[in-house]
């Protein structure tokens, strides 16, 4: 039983294009978070939503978009893809107001040529 | 933002104890202390977390300086499955709960 599932899990495109990852979690918590791992394994968060309200956004470019269409699903879009986006983006979920323990998902490595 | 300290690369033999630091002397009254890990190719995952009091659970332990300052994770009988990348992160409630990662410790372990 998947808890946190992120989709796709490999996305390889090109420049310029717009593309979505998807994420769901299935824990019932009501924060979620969206966190980029480059190529030298930093894991830096990005977004954050706490039941469906944006309540950390990050120095991230606009062409990124999250998503929160409910507390189970919280979407990145990203348009006009460009070489520094390559990454492993990871979806995670906690429960506020404990002592928030985020689960991650699989992660989807995005590679833009 | 709180920052934590810890070695870059650890190594142990397998079914040996292995002692984890984390140094963090700026810490605050209310910053709690968690340990993710992080497995090839694999999200991060959760280990343990604690405030002041040491803890256990079926996975390490985590003993806390009295301080607060520094913690060590422990991991009672090192396994392979056990080698991965090991983040000491500390979160504060004012902030979000936001946790803000170094770079682990990545550890390996000989069978």
């Amino acid at each position: 039983d998947t808890a946190v599932s992120q989709t796709p899990k490999y996305l390889v495109t090109q420049m310029g294009n717009d593309k979505s990852i998807k994420c769901e979690q299935n824990l019932g918590h009501d924060t979620m978070y969206w966190y980029k791992q480059d190529s030298k394994k930093f894991l830096k968060i990005m977004f954050s939503y706490n039941n469906k309200e944006l309540i950390i956004n990050e120095t991230v470019p606009n062409r990124f978009s999250p998503k929160s269409p409910d507390k189970a699903h919280l979407n990145l879009h990203i348009n006009s893809l460009e070489l520094g986006d390559s990454a492993v983006y990871f979806c995670a979920s906690s429960q506020s107001g404990s002592t928030d323990t985020q689960y991650f998902g699989p992660g989807t490595r995005l590679t833009v040529l | 933002d709180a920052k934590t300290t810890q070695p870059n690369s650890m190594e142990s033999n397998e079914e040996e104890p292995v002692h984890l630091p984390c140094n963090h002397s700026t810490i605050s009254g209310t910053d709690y202390i968690h340990w993710y890990r992080q497995l090839p190719s694999q999200g991060p995952e959760y280990v343990i977390h604690g405030l002041t009091s040491n803890v256990n659970n079926r996975m390490a332990s985590l003993a806390i300086a009295e301080d607060r300052k520094s913690s060590t994770l422990i991991l009672h009988r090192a396994t392979l499955r056990d080698a991965a990348v090991y983040y000491c992160i500390l979160s504060n409630a004012g902030n979000n709960r936001k946790l803000i990662w170094g770079l682990g410790t990545s550890l390996a372990v000989n069978p």
